[in-house]
């Protein structure tokens, strides 16, 4: 089976960085996504590394060691928008070609001014 | 262009009831996937649909469980007969392929009371 490990809760004040990480345990891995939630609001894509290193859009960086099974999201300059869940999610092999996207619990992030 | 719309956004339904959710994939999506996250647990897949046919439906908890996607367009997810457990947040997601990312639903959240 697949299983995923991120802490669940992280809390930072505004302008500081903080690196959510996640550890995931599945065969057939394909890649790494991380989703972002508000309460109540719709998963949203923020990220995904299918080979190792770091990619950067903007405020946010996301990592992966595919030897490690060991990813992180980064955040800088930390605004109080950015206080939401965040999801990793791994995408692997099931049934044949379906590439099935399993997510972790969540680390629900609390931006203090 | 509009995005992946759920229905209803809230239900509240008696156990032993029938409910059925409803989901509009983004125009000409082919990969439709239902989720669904319970007591603030991590999102956890029930399906997947590749057009009209369901491509992994290792997901599904029991044969209370239904989910059709007639002509390959929207979705609808019967929960028959509802139990409590069956409370949770339902997201549908849809996405272009198998190797592009996923777009989400606002959710239905269901209660069984």
């Amino acid at each position: 089976g697949q299983s995923l490990e991120q802490p669940s809760e992280v809390t930072a004040v505004e302008g500081a960085i903080v690196q959510i990480n996640c550890t995931y345990q599945t065969s057939g891995f394909y890649g790494l996504s991380w989703y972002q939630q508000h309460d109540g609001g719709a998963p949203t894509f923020l990220s995904y590394n299918a080979l190792d290193g770091l990619e950067e859009t903007g405020r946010f960086s996301s990592f992966l060691s595919r030897s490690d099974s060991y990813g992180y999201l980064l955040l800088q300059e930390l605004q109080m928008k950015d206080s939401a869940s965040y999801f990793c999610a791994v995408r692997f092999f099931s049934s044949g070609s379906a590439r099935q996207l399993t997510f972790g619990s969540g680390t629900q992030l609390t931006v203090l001014p | 262009e509009a995005g992946v719309t759920q229905f209803p956004s809230h239900s509240v339904i008696e156990k032993g009831q029938t409910v059925t959710l409803r989901c509009d994939p983004i125009s000409g999506h082919d990969n439709l996937y239902w989720y669904r996250r319970v007591m603030g647990k991590e999102i956890k897949f029930l399906l997947h649909f590749v057009k009209e046919s369901k491509q992994d439906e290792s997901g599904m908890p029991n044969n209370r469980f239904l989910a059709e996607r007639t002509g390959g367009t929207y979705s609808t997810l019967k929960v028959q007969p509802a139990e409590l457990e069956d409370s949770g947040v339902y997201f549908c997601a849809s996405s272009q392929t198998m190797n592009t990312e996923a777009f989400f639903g606002q959710g239905t959240r269901l209660t069984v009371v």
